[in-house]
């Protein structure tokens, strides 16, 4: 079956740094990726949807220039959180577009806490 | 109103209870449905893609009701592994990409 890692698990970091999670598709190719974050009890909020070799579609409310997405090869796509504040500690999960049926494949997620 | 409902739950039920789930869901233009799975700070897991015909898989079956946008999920003879977090999602299409809408979930407690 597809399998997406994402790495780091969890982080921490301090208020102001920028923290970097990556996103791979390690048996497949993906042309889109999506980020997505959850907070606690609410359910998966798309961010944007990362497609390879172009600018990544950001959702409305997620600022482009605070998460950046990079997407420059079809097995990896990044997110950086930028000047992390701790509002942005959240559970952030990428997923893939396995080209069968609008199915998605999840990465297994990277809890930030920004203190 | 949230472009996908859900009843929260908790559904607290017996092992071996049938359980049933609702989901409706506002755009009309949505093409795929399906339901996923959630356990506590993991990552969803898809459990079923949800077909106009219906589907069933083990001990789950699904079903769409277009004309309702009605969406269900019904789990028999229910075990402790099936606790979880059931979430409802819907395909739709933007103007380059398609995108998954989520449900907020529902909860489901098994109990021995």
């Amino acid at each position: 079956g597809a399998v997406v890692s994402q790495h780091p698990s969890w982080v921490i970091c301090k208020s102001g740094t920028s923290v970097k999670i990556e996103c791979r598709s390690l048996d497949f190719q993906a042309t889109t990726m999506f980020w997505y974050r959850q907070f606690p009890k609410q359910s998966l909020m798309l961010m944007a949807t990362s497609n390879e070799g172009s600018k990544a579609t950001y959702e409305q409310g997620v600022e482009k220039d605070k998460f950046l997405i990079n997407h420059a090869s079809l097995t990896l796509s990044t997110l950086t959180v930028t000047s992390a504040h701790p509002e942005d500690s959240s559970f952030y999960i990428c997923s893939a577009d396995v080209g069968q049926g609008y199915e998605q494949y999840f990465g297994p997620g990277t809890r930030l806490t920004v203190t | 109103r949230k472009e996908v409902e859900q009843d929260p739950g908790p559904f607290n039920v017996p092992e071996g209870a049938t359980v049933a789930f609702n989901c409706t869901y506002s755009n009309s233009a949505s093409q795929s449905f399906f339901w996923y799975r959630q356990d506590c700070r993991k990552e969803p897991k898809l459990l079923m893609s949800v077909y106009s015909s219906g589907n069933e898989d083990g001990r789950f079956t699904a079903q769409l009701n277009r004309a309702s946008q009605y969406i269900s999920l019904l789990i028999r003879d229910s075990k402790l592994s099936d606790s979880a977090t059931y979430l409802c999602v819907v395909n739709i299409f933007g103007d380059s990409s398609y995108k998954l809408i989520f449900g907020s979930g529902t909860r489901l407690l098994v109990r021995p």
